[in-house]
């Protein structure tokens, strides 16, 4: 079953302006996890943020989270050409030891 | 360096040929697990294993076998390959299942 679920599918933006994508999910969780993956390799690990937590920074990245609304967003400031990939959430549901991950967001960075 | 490793990275197989993709870790990590990777449909997770000896299915577990005999390595099983396993395979650690977790490069899989 596919926990989370990101949103859009699929972004082109300009180098320089921001990027948001949003990730929703089903059940309570203990913590939220973006990845980023680089055409075809292995996923990267960006932030992590636990169910206690609402926003979380890292650089350029800025991870919020609503656990009543089951949604967490990522925003990439000031873009560059070496951002575009795809991302991913994924969540670790309470009681549970799997790790559910979303279909993914391809963000692709316009020169 | 800490990393994952998969062997092999590229294969090419025939259908019912059993086959084994391994994982190691050199991080002392407890959980480890496999995903797979199919377009539209974002990783899904296969097997994961807590510690050794202790195995549990993820998503998608049908057709694959999985063992965790020492801590660094967990191999993943296909005792007869089918068609619709051809896909992209990763294999990822770490500490626990609830933190971040390191991925090997993948393992490109297609069964004909």
């Amino acid at each position: 079953s596919q926990q989370g679920e990101e949103d859009p599918q699929a972004l082109s933006i300009q180098e320089g302006e921001n990027a948001t994508m949003n990730c929703s999910y089903k059940t309570s969780i203990n913590n939220l996890q973006w990845y980023r993956q680089n055409s075809g390799r292995g996923l990267v690990h960006l932030i992590l943020i636990r169910s206690n937590e609402r926003e979380k920074h890292s650089g350029r990245l800025r991870v919020t989270l609503d656990t009543s609304k089951k949604s967490s967003s990522l925003l990439i400031t000031a873009s560059r050409a070496a951002d575009t990939a795809s991302y991913f959430c994924a969540t670790a549901p309470n009681r549970d030891d799997k790790i559910i991950f979303g279909k993914g967001t391809r963000l692709h960075i316009l020169p | 360096e800490a990393q994952v490793t998969q062997n092999p990275r590229y294969l090419i197989t025939v259908t019912g040929k059993k086959l084994t993709v391994t994982c190691s870790q050199n991080m002392n990590h407890e959980y480890m697990s496999w995903y797979r990777q199919d377009p539209g449909l974002g990783l899904r997770q296969i097997y994961y294993s807590m510690n050794v000896e202790v195995t549990d299915k993820g998503d998608v577990p049908e057709g694959y076998k999985v063992s965790r005999k020492e801590k660094r390595n967990f191999p993943l099983i296909l005792e007869s390959p089918s068609p619709n396993q051809t896909s992209l395979y990763f294999c990822a650690s770490s500490l626990a299942g609830i933190h971040e977790q390191y991925f090997g490069p993948g393992t490109r899989l297609t069964v004909t």
